[in-house]
């Protein structure tokens, strides 16, 4: 079955330090995973996904297939980076639907 | 364009009534889903549509959910006899065609049942 985790309900650092994000999956297929945030108010928006291997807003996530891991890193935290966010597999063939962790709160403190 | 619209984005109704949401994709857009998500979770999947058809159906949605997507356009999420545990957002996304591309949300319908 496929399955995301996300260890951490809530992560709070303060501004300036470095943040990690930690995401966990389970899936025997080919995995295409995305990060998904959610600012306050706002509806849930793509912030990056591995394929694209991009940097958004200072944000990087690496797919460790040996260790079936998509931790999404940033060096230095600011405080507009709180928000929710969200790891999601998308299931390879069919609907490709998304299956998402329960979120992490992440609170940068000034 | 301005990105995936739902409406209502706030219901509130007894337990018993039937709902109904709607969900316009941004334009040209042929795949549609519908996801709903419950306090601390995050969004599950209830179903999706490539154009007009209604192509999967997560165990989450019991007879009492119907979707439907006529023209291919806007689609529409009716819950009939609402229950206490049917409380929650729902979310509307949409898709360029296959191929894992990005899925865009709506804002979503909160729906709260007294």
């Amino acid at each position: 079955a496929q399955r995301v985790t996300q260890p951490e309900k809530l992560l709070s650092v303060f501004k300036g330090a470095p943040v990690e994000l930690k995401c966990n999956y389970s899936y025997s297929g080919s995995p295409e995973l995305f990060w998904y945030v959610q600012y306050s108010r706002q509806r849930l928006q793509l912030l990056l996904r591995h394929i694209s291997r991009e940097s958004i807003k200072g944000f990087t996530a690496d797919l460790n297939k040996g260790e079936t891991s998509f931790h999404l890193k940033k060096p230095f935290a600011q405080e507009e980076d709180s928000a929710m966010y969200y790891c999601a597999l998308d299931v390879q063939g069919g609907s490709e639907k998304l299956v998402f962790g329960k979120g992490t709160k992440l609170t940068v403190n000034p | 364009d301005t990105g995936v619209s739902q409406n209502p984005r706030h219901k509130i109704t007894k337990r018993g009534q039937n709902v109904t949401f709607r969900c316009d994709p941004i334009s040209e857009h042929n795949r549609l889903y519908w996801y709903r998500q419950t306090l601390g979770q995050g969004p599950e999947f209830l179903t999706y549509f490539q154009n007009e058809a209604q192509l999967e159906k997560s165990r989450l949605l019991s007879d009492r959910f119907s979707a439907e997507r006529p023209k291919g356009s806007f689609s529409t999420l009716e819950i009939q006899r609402t229950e206490q545990g049917d409380s929650a957002m729902y979310l509307c996304a949409s898709s360029l065609g296959g191929g894992r591309k990005t899925q865009y949300f709506g804002p979503g319908t909160r729906l709260l049942v007294l």
